[in-house]
């Protein structure tokens, strides 16, 4: 069964701060990995996919996550923090046919970023 | 172009009651998923819906049911009420012709249920 973990609930960084969220994945095939972003009272918003292209993926709001097949993991990542990043992430995983939108994801417990002034 | 709609945004319910959730999926989506998110917690799928049929199941009990229509909107029924079905309900849609990359899903803001 394909699973996410991800280490650390909540995160607390400063503004202009690096942003190292975990996400570590069990899965018996190459993986769909994906991280999803939370904003307060909204529902999911897809930051970035991996889907074996590249290991480094970039997604939106200046967040990139590196997949290391060998350490099972799929960390997100930022530079710089700012005020507005301000959410719960979520990483999940994928399961069914990759060739087909008749897929379901697995998702993480969530980590709850706060940036601080 | 309109995304993911779900009504109602919040819903109080009492134990023992049934409640109906709607969703619109994004426009030229033609399957609809749902998702259960207690608080604190992911998003766990409920099940799936493509072709007006239930297309793949999580591990909820029968008293939770769905209905698609022609035009993809999709109805999640849960009979039967209990405390532990308070929640955010996700509604995702997706093109089923499209893989996981070129197909992500797409969320709506979610129904907050709160059974008392």
């Amino acid at each position: 069964a394909q699973s996410v973990t991800q280490l650390g609930s909540h995160v607390s960084v400063s503004e202009g701060a690096l942003v190292l969220l975990r996400c570590n994945y069990s899965s018996s095939v190459p993986p769909y990995l994906f991280w999803y972003v939370q904003y307060p009272n909204q529902g999911l918003q897809l930051l970035l996919k991996y889907t074996s292209a590249a290991t480094l993926v970039k997604g939106i709001n200046g967040f990139e996550a590196e997949f290391k097949k060998s350490e099972t993991s799929f960390h997100l990542t930022k530079p710089s923090a700012h005020m507005s990043d301000a959410a719960e992430y979520f990483c999940a995983v994928s399961h069914g046919d990759s060739g087909g939108s008749n897929y379901k994801l697995t998702f993480g417990k969530g980590t709850l970023l706060t940036v601080n002034p | 172009d309109a995304g993911v709609t779900q009504s109602p945004t919040h819903l109080i319910k009492t134990r023992g009651q049934q409640v109906t959730l709607r969703c619109s999926p994004k426009s030229g989506h033609d399957t609809v998923s749902w998702y259960q998110q207690a608080l604190g917690q992911g998003p766990q799928f409920i099940f799936q819906y493509y072709e007006e049929e239930e297309r793949q199941r999580g591990n909820f009990p029968d008293r939770f049911s769905g209905h698609q229509f022609p035009n993809y909107s999709s109805e999640l029924n849960v009979n039967a009420l209990l405390l532990g079905d308070s929640a955010l309900y996700l509604c995702a849609s997706s093109f089923q012709l499209d893989s996981a990359y070129n197909s992500p899903l797409h969320f709506g803001n979610g129904t907050r249920l709160t059974v008392t």
